[in-house]
């Protein structure tokens, strides 16, 4: 079945340093991917997302490109804030069009 | 901004009452889930909905059911709270059908079974 692996945290980071989350994928045919984020005493959000091979999903300084030959969909940002400070999840949706979610990684910025 | 609500936020409850948990949304969508979450952050799907009069049971097994008898309206009911029932609870809803829908999640009602 359709799973996603995401680097275990939590990560805690310094104001302006650079940010990279990973995340691999196993999934049969061709998935779409997301990274959703959770704040504090709230849902989850989307962040971005990639429908097909190669694409980059970017927003609020976030990226990450779909990476089919490494199944891949890392999550980076070259400078974070302390107001970025959430789980970050990682999530596939396939054949099934339902979402499987990674475990989730706690990140911390602190100023 | 989604426009899916959830009610109550926080509940605190004495095991063996029952308890039912709102989950509206006001943008048509046809297909609502319902997530645990637990302590350690992972999300599990226990319910989803893909229009009305349509439910089925996700990948976690749970003790609580769901109807769906309107689209906007997605309730899941507890018939007798347990400890082990402590959890977040999120609702969830998506377009129907469309490569890389987008799930809109609603704030969460957070559970503390006495």
């Amino acid at each position: 079945g359709d799973s996603v692996t995401q680097m275990e945290g939590p990560v805690t980071l310094s104001e302006e340093a650079f940010l990279t989350i990973n995340c691999t994928y196993t999934a049969t045919g061709y998935p779409s991917l997301f990274w959703y984020v959770q704040y504090p005493g709230e849902g989850l959000q989307l962040l971005l997302k990639a429908t097909k091979a190669d694409d980059k999903g970017s927003n609020k300084g976030f990226e990450a490109t779909y990476r089919k030959e490494t199944t891949s969909f890392h999550l980076e940002k070259g400078s974070v804030q302390v107001s970025d400070s959430a789980v970050y999840f990682c999530a596939l949706s396939g054949s099934a069009r339902q979402l499987t979610f990674g475990s989730g990684t706690q990140l911390t910025v602190l100023p | 901004e989604a426009d899916i609500y959830q009610t109550p936020r926080y509940l605190v409850i004495g095991t063996g009452k029952k308890i039912t948990l709102e989950c509206s949304q006001t943008m048509g969508h046809d297909k609502m889930y319902w997530y645990q979450q637990d302590p350690g952050m992972e999300l599990h799907l226990i319910h989803y909905s893909y229009g009305v009069n349509s439910t089925e049971k996700g990948d976690l097994s749970s003790e609580s059911t769901v109807s769906r008898i309107r689209t906007e309206h997605f309730p899941l009911t507890l018939e007798s709270a347990r400890p082990s029932h402590t959890s977040q609870y999120l609702c969830a809803s998506s377009e129907n059908g469309q490569r890389g829908e987008t799930q809109y999640f609603g704030p969460g009602t957070r559970l503390l079974v006495l």
